[in-house]
Parts: C-alpha cells; structure tokens; sequence
C-alpha cells in the first residue's frame, strides 16, 4: 500500500524567509511524487513533480522540492515566502511503474506566511 | 482552454435525498478521477474511470455510491439517499492518455477541477 506523511499541520514563515513543507512516502517500486495547493474554497493547482532524473526539481511560483531516495522524502522548499503563498498544501505520491494509478495524498499543510 | 469543469459548485440535499455531480475532463483528456475531501482532511481517491469503463473502484463505499464516464457527456458521482456524512467536498480530475500506460511512461500531472461542495441537512 502507499501512503504519505506530512507531519506539521500547520508551518508558519515570515515573508521573505525560506521556507519548507515536509513530506514523506511510501510506495513500491519507483515513487512519482507531486505537489499541489489549494487556496481556500478552490481546487487543487499543481506546483511540481518528481519522475526521474535529477533530484531538484523546479516548479511554478519559485517553488521546489528536492526527492531524497534513502530518506522516502520530497519536502517542498521555497527560497523567500510571500504572504501569497499562504494556503493548503498537499504532497502526492503514486507508484510509478505499476500498481494503482490513483493518487496518495497526505493530510495537507497549512502554509502561513506572516508580512 | 477550458480546464476541468464541475458542476454545480455547491449543493444542498436533505437526507434521503439523491446527489449527481457532474465532471467534464479537460478537452481531449479520457481518464478521469474522483476523489472526496472531508474537512480538514487531505483528499481520499473513489473511482478511476476512462471512456465506459471504470478501472479502479477502490474507494469507492460499497452502497449508495455510483460512478460512470459515458462515451459522450461528463462522468457523474451520484450518490443515492445521501447522510450527513456524505458531506464533504468532491473534486474531479483529469489527465491525458498516456498517464500511467507502460512501464514508466505516462508521467503526466492530473488536472482537478474547483470542486463540488455538498452539504446534506
């Protein structure tokens, strides 16, 4: 089965100080990991995701997320917080090569970003 | 470039009443999921279906709960006699052809739309 972990319920960050949200999986074979928002009364927007290749991954709004293979983890990193970047976030996790095809999702992290 | 639409966006059902909830996949996109969110909570996968076939139904509740995604049209959640705990938020996505085909391939994103929040009273 897969799962995934995010720890803090809830990050707080002032603007312009880095910032991460942690994340944790657990999947057989090769994991495919995403990061997705979700600003208040909205869907879900998706930021970035890891396939393969280098370990960086890039994705919108200035956000990154860098995969750890011997830690299971895909924490999601930003340089300097907006207070625009304050919502929900939610790390997903599949498997890869086989299984389900379906999405894993973590519990969410409340980002809030302080002026 | 429309992404995916859901409609309605919000509805109320009394208890014991039947809820449809309708999800159009971006254009050209043939798989479609469903998954629900209760409050505070991250989203739990239902029903993963493509073009007159459901392919994983897994989280799907044994009763009251339907899926399809017919040949032309949206695909519908329909929940009959719905219950208080049915109220949650339902979100629907989509993605292209090649998500998940093979070994390794289909590396694509999934598409979700804004939501439809049900309320039962």
């Amino acid at each position: 089965a897969q799962s995934v972990a995010q720890p803090e319920d809830q990050v707080n960050v002032a603007e312009g100080n880095p910032l991460t949200v942690k994340c944790t999986y657990s999947v057989s074979g090769n994991p495919y990991l995403f990061w997705y928002v979700q600003y208040p009364n909205r869907g879900l927007q998706f930021l970035l995701k890891y396939i393969t290749g280098d370990n960086l991954v890039k994705g919108s709004y200035g956000f990154e997320a860098e995969f750890n293979k011997s830690q299971t983890s895909f924490h999601l990193k930003k340089p300097s917080a907006l207070v625009s970047d304050s919502a929900l976030y939610f790390c997903a996790v599949r498997a890869g090569d086989t299984g389900r095809r379906a999405l894993t999702f973590g519990s969410g992290t409340r980002l809030q970003v302080q002026p | 470039n429309a992404g995916v639409m859901q409609n309605p966006r919000h509805l109320v059902r009394r208890r014991g009443q039947e809820a449809r909830l309708r999800c159009s996949p971006v254009k050209g996109h043939s798989h479609v999921y469903w998954y629900r969110q209760l409050p505070e909570e991250g989203l739990k996968f239902m029903v993963y279906l493509q073009k007159e076939n459901i392919i994983d139904e897994s989280g799907m509740p044994k009763e009251r709960f339907s899926a399809e995604f017919p040949k032309e049209g949206p695909s519908i959640l329909r929940i009959q006699q719905v219950v208080r705990g049915d109220s949650a938020a339902y979100f629907c996505a989509s993605s292209p052809k090649n998500h998940n085909q093979g070994t390794g391939a289909g590396n694509t994103e999934a598409f979700f739309g804004q939501g439809t929040r049900l309320t039962v009273v």
